[in-house]
């Protein structure tokens, strides 16, 4: 039972344009979600975190948003650039616990077309 | 500051060989982890340290064994090797509420 799931295994859009990036979770215990981003053949790298006290952090181009009773979180990236073409992870903790023991979803590969 | 380094990049064993992929961290991280990722999936934790001489078991740890002897360091040993433990595996730090420090990655094939 996976307990954090990306839906879309790609997504391809266009420099300029918004990219919108979803995750959904199913443990009511999580209580801080973050994103990573991993280009090929490095390690993955932090982007953005969000607590569950919140509905929304923004971070430059970079917004998360959060829906508990929907068990939803989205990324969008706004405006897209080429430099972003990566594989975005989503992940979920609980924070008050240790949030680096994360659970993560199976990533989601961002194409961005010049 | 070279942040979290892992040794070595790749490796290929044969089955039913052992080594050890080793780790270390310069932030003076407490909490330390290892994780892997197979292709085209997440990333799975194998094993976590919360300090020095104290490890706990993750999602995946079987055929695995860590040990912290020290703060910086945080060995992986993989025993008997096996074609499923074939993956790319992720060291990484933080410190208790915060987001985790990646390493590059060992890439490991058994054959």
């Amino acid at each position: 039972d996976q307990q954090v799931k990306q839906n879309s295994p790609s997504l391809s859009v266009q420099e300029g344009r918004i990219s919108i990036l979803n995750c959904d979770y199913t443990n009511s215990m999580f209580d801080y979600f973050l994103w990573y981003k991993k280009y090929p053949a490095e390690g993955p790298t932090f982007l953005i975190s969000i607590s569950s006290i919140k509905d929304k952090n923004e971070d430059g181009r970079f917004t998360v948003f959060l829906n508990k009773s929907a068990k939803h979180l989205s990324l969008h990236i706004v405006p897209s650039q080429p430099g972003d073409s990566a594989v975005y992870f989503c992940a979920a903790s609980a924070r008050t616990s240790n949030a680096g023991k994360s659970t993560f979803g199976d990533g989601t590969t961002l194409t961005v077309k010049p | 500051n070279a942040g979290v380094t892992q040794t070595p990049k790749f490796r290929i064993l044969k089955i039913g060989q052992s080594m050890t992929l080793q780790c270390a961290q310069d932030m003076n991280h407490n909490y330390m982890y290892w994780y892997r990722q197979d292709p085209g999936m997440g990333l799975k934790l194998i094993y976590y340290s919360v300090g020095a001489g104290i490890t706990d078991k993750g999602e995946v740890p079987n055929g695995y064994n860590v040990s912290r002897s020290t703060t910086e360091d945080f060995p992986l040993r993989l025993e008997l090797a096996a074609p499923s433990q074939t993956s790319v595996y992720f060291c990484a730090s933080s410190d208790r509420t915060s987001f985790l420090y990646f390493g590059p990655g060992t890439r490991l094939t058994v054959l």
